[in-house]
């Protein structure tokens, strides 16, 4: 089935310990997706690739950044975690052809900081 | 800016109770409304989007531009309908959704 996959499913690090997240996908999708998911609140989009193209939103710390190899692979580095930044991360895909398209979500990351 | 309200994070109700989960959006332009739900240990999926007008497990959304509100209504909830229901909304023509909060949808036997 063509889905898009988080590895790992939870993830322990340490306070400061860099630590990345990765994403993969088979939908061949121009898009991908990284969200930020705390308990109780919206998931709240950190940044997204259009093919090659990075694009930050204005909110995401410094200290998170992104990676997209080639199309099938989308990688989330947090630099030097805090405790803050203990979160379910979302990855997600979509073909970004305007404002109708379904996005495909992954089973996501949930990140500990210890 | 866009932004998605959902006044309730948790709903429960007892089966074949009415189900209406509550959406309210705010952006100036024509917004596409989207609801997407996450069942127990699966990852979040759409679960209707309102262009389409359709029906699916029972539930249904009515955009309603006054009210700047898309609701999610089922008439008779069923066990297997307990899940996070999450609304979302693209606007001016761009792919990228903004999500609320979620309400979870509890439904007692």
């Amino acid at each position: 089935d063509a889905m898009v996959i988080q590895n790992p499913r939870y993830q322990v690090t340490q306070f400061g310990k860099p630590v990345t997240l990765s994403c993969s996908q088979t939908l061949n999708h121009n898009v991908m997706y990284w969200y930020q998911q705390k308990s109780s609140q919206a998931p709240k989009l950190l940044f997204h690739y259009y093919d090659k193209d990075f694009n930050n939103e204005a909110d995401t710390p410094d200290n998170f950044q992104s990676r997209r190899p080639n199309t099938s692979f989308c990688f989330l580095d947090i630099r030097s975690p805090g405790l803050g930044d203990a979160a379910m991360y979302l990855c997600a895909t979509s073909r970004g052809t305007g404002g109708l398209t379904e996005a495909f979500f992954g089973q996501g990351t949930r990140l500990t900081v210890v | 800016a866009q932004r998605v309200t959902q006044p309730e994070k948790l709903l429960s109700v007892f089966k074949g109770a009415p189900v209406e989960l509550k959406c309210n959006y705010s952006y100036s332009g024509s917004p596409e409304l989207f609801w997407y739900v996450q069942y127990s240990r699966q990852r979040l999926q759409l679960l209707l989007r309102h262009i389409s007008r359709e029906s699916i497990k029972g539930f249904t959304a009515d955009l309603n531009k006054g009210e700047t509100s898309f609701h999610l209504k089922k008439p008779f909830a069923q066990e297997e309908d307990s899940a996070m229901y999450y609304c979302a909304l693209t606007s001016g023509g761009s792919y990228i959704p903004t999500f609320g909060r979620g309400t979870s949808l509890i439904v007692h036997p």
